[in-house]
C-alpha cells in the first residue's frame, strides 16, 4: 500500500468553526489531491497540488483552501465550516508523467467530517 | 453535468458468475480510464486501467473493455467472489492534466453465495 495517512480520521465540529485536515505521504510523489465523497456524486476534486507551494482549484473548491509547504504534507482548510461540507474527505497522490502518460492515483483512508 | 455516469447504483451476482459493471462518459477528450474498488471505511483502491489507444485490458479475473465510439466502458469480473463485494467507481482523465480524475457515482456490487 502507498504510504498515505490522513488526520484526523473522524471529526465533529460546529458551523462557523475553522477546520484543517492533514494528508501525509512517504512516497515522495509530486502530485497530491483532495476529494470529497458524497452520496449520489461519487468523488469530486476539491484542490490539487503539483509541487511545493503550487496548487490549483478543482471542481468543488468554494469554501476550501489548501497549502503545501513540504512535499510530504498537503493541508485542506475549511475557513468557516458549513453543514454542506459534511462529507468524507480523501487525499490521493500520484507521480503523474505529464504528457508522457497518466499515473495511477493512490488514496488515503479518508476523514469523516461532520459539521453540526 | 455528470461527465462520467454509472447508471446502475447496485448489482447482485452469484458467486462464480460474471459481474459486468458499466460506465458511460460524455467528454470526448478523456483518454485514460480507471476502475477503483472501495470497501466501507476505506479509501478507494486502484483495480485496473485502460488507455484510449486500446479496447481491452486484462488483469487476472478483471477485464476492462473500452468502446470509444459509444463512449462506454465496462468492467468484467470472472469468476465473481464474495470478496469482490464493494462499491466500484469508474474514473476518467485527460493525459497531461495532472491526472485529475472525474469519477462516476459508483455501483455497489454484492456477490452472493
Amino acid at each position: 500500500d502507498a504510504g498515505i495517512t490522513q488526520s484526523p480520521r473522524h471529526k465533529v465540529t460546529e458551523t462557523g468553526t475553522p477546520v484543517t485536515l492533514r494528508c501525509h505521504q512517504t512516497e515522495n510523489h509530486r502530485y497530491m489531491y483532495w476529494y470529497r465523497q458524497d452520496p449520489g456524486h461519487g468523488l469530486r476534486l476539491i484542490h490539487y497540488s503539483y509541487g511545493v507551494k503550487d496548487t490549483d482549484k478543482g471542481e468543488v473548491s468554494d469554501g476550501y483552501s489548501v497549502s503545501r509547504s513540504k512535499t510530504e504534507d498537503f493541508l485542506l482548510t475549511l475557513e468557516s465550516a458549513t453543514s454542506s461540507q459534511t462529507s468524507v474527505y480523501f487525499c490521493a497522490i500520484s507521480s503523474d508523467r505529464g504528457l508522457l502518460g497518466t499515473d495511477t492515483q493512490y488514496f488515503g483512508p479518508g476523514t469523516r467530517l461532520t459539521v453540526l | 453535468d455528470q461527465q462520467v455516469k454509472q447508471n446502475s447504483p447496485s448489482l447482485s451476482v452469484q458467486e462464480g458468475r460474471i459481474s459486468i459493471l458499466n460506465c458511460d462518459y460524455t467528454n470526448s477528450m478523456f483518454d485514460y480510464f480507471l476502475w477503483y474498488k472501495k470497501y466501507p471505511a476505506e479509501g478507494p483502491t486502484f483495480l485496473i486501467s485502460i488507455s484510449s489507444i486500446k479496447d481491452k485490458n486484462e488483469d487476472g479475473r478483471f477485464t476492462v473493455f473500452l468502446n470509444k465510439s459509444a463512449k462506454h466502458l465496462s468492467l468484467h469480473i470472472v469468476p465473481s467472489q464474495p470478496g469482490d463485494s464493494a462499491v466500484y467507481f469508474c474514473a476518467a482523465t485527460i493525459t497531461g492534466t495532472a491526472s485529475k480524475l472525474t469519477f462516476g457515482t459508483g455501483t455497489r456490487l454484492q456477490v452472493t453465495l
